[in-house]
């Protein structure tokens, strides 16, 4: 069965402080991993997508790579406004039309 | 601007109404997808229609139903069947089918009263 698993459920950092949000997946085979941010209330906000094992995606303080097995998030010198809950989510071959999303990790920057 | 928007951003539902949700996008996308989020739960697939006219049920349809008539619409009905409907619905839409990122909406807080 398909499936994606998020951890940690949440992380507290201080503000400048570096970390890792890991996304590990179990699928037939990969389509593609999906990075999204969600803000309270609001919708999905789309940031990154990896197609192969060893390729990367950069946008200001975050970095997605990707493995056979896991992606990981990272952030680099963290600000407040990067707090939010991170969402990833895999489409599988062959059945590629649904996305399979993880339960997210709950970031929390304090300045 | 482009983008998919949904419609009301709250809604309170007596127990044993039907209620539509209702989803619209500019964005020329042929996919279309309803999810359903639970606090401290990922996002679980309702609906998803890769083309006008057609849908397929994702895995918690029971006590749904979709229509997908305009390839800008794709309206979701919360049936009185579905025993448990709080919770906050998001409608998304991708390009060619699913074959590219989803985007978005703003999403649906249904409350029942």
């Amino acid at each position: 069965e398909d499936q994606v698993t998020q951890s940690p459920e949440a992380l507290r950092l201080q503000e400048g402080e570096s970390s890792s949000l890991n996304c590990s997946y179990t699928v037939s085979g990969l389509r593609g991993l999906f990075w999204y941010r969600q803000d309270p209330g609001k919708g999905p906000e789309f940031l990154f997508t990896l197609y192969s094992a060893g390729e990367e995606k950069e946008k200001e303080r975050l970095k997605a790579t990707l493995t056979k097995k896991e992606s990981f998030l990272h952030i680099t010198a963290p600000k407040p406004e990067d707090s939010a809950t991170y969402l990833c989510a895999v489409q599988a071959i062959p059945n590629f039309n649904k996305f399979y999303f993880g339960s997210g990790t709950k970031l929390n920057v304090k300045p | 601007d482009g983008g998919i928007t949904q419609s009301p951003k709250y809604l309170f539902r007596k127990e044993g109404q039907n209620v539509t949700l209702s989803c619209e996008q500019n964005l020329n996308h042929d996919a279309m997808y309803w999810y359903r989020q639970d606090p401290g739960q990922g996002l679980r697939l309702i609906y998803y229609s890769q083309i006008v006219n057609d849908f397929q049920k994702g895995d918690i349809a029971e006590g749904y139903s979709v229509s997908r008539e305009k390839k800008e619409s794709f309206p979701l009905t919360v049936t009185s069947a579905q025993k448990n409907p709080t919770a906050f619905y998001l409608c998304a839409s991708s390009r060619n089918g699913g074959d590219t990122e989803a985007f978005f909406g703003q999403g649906t807080r249904l409350t029942v009263v």
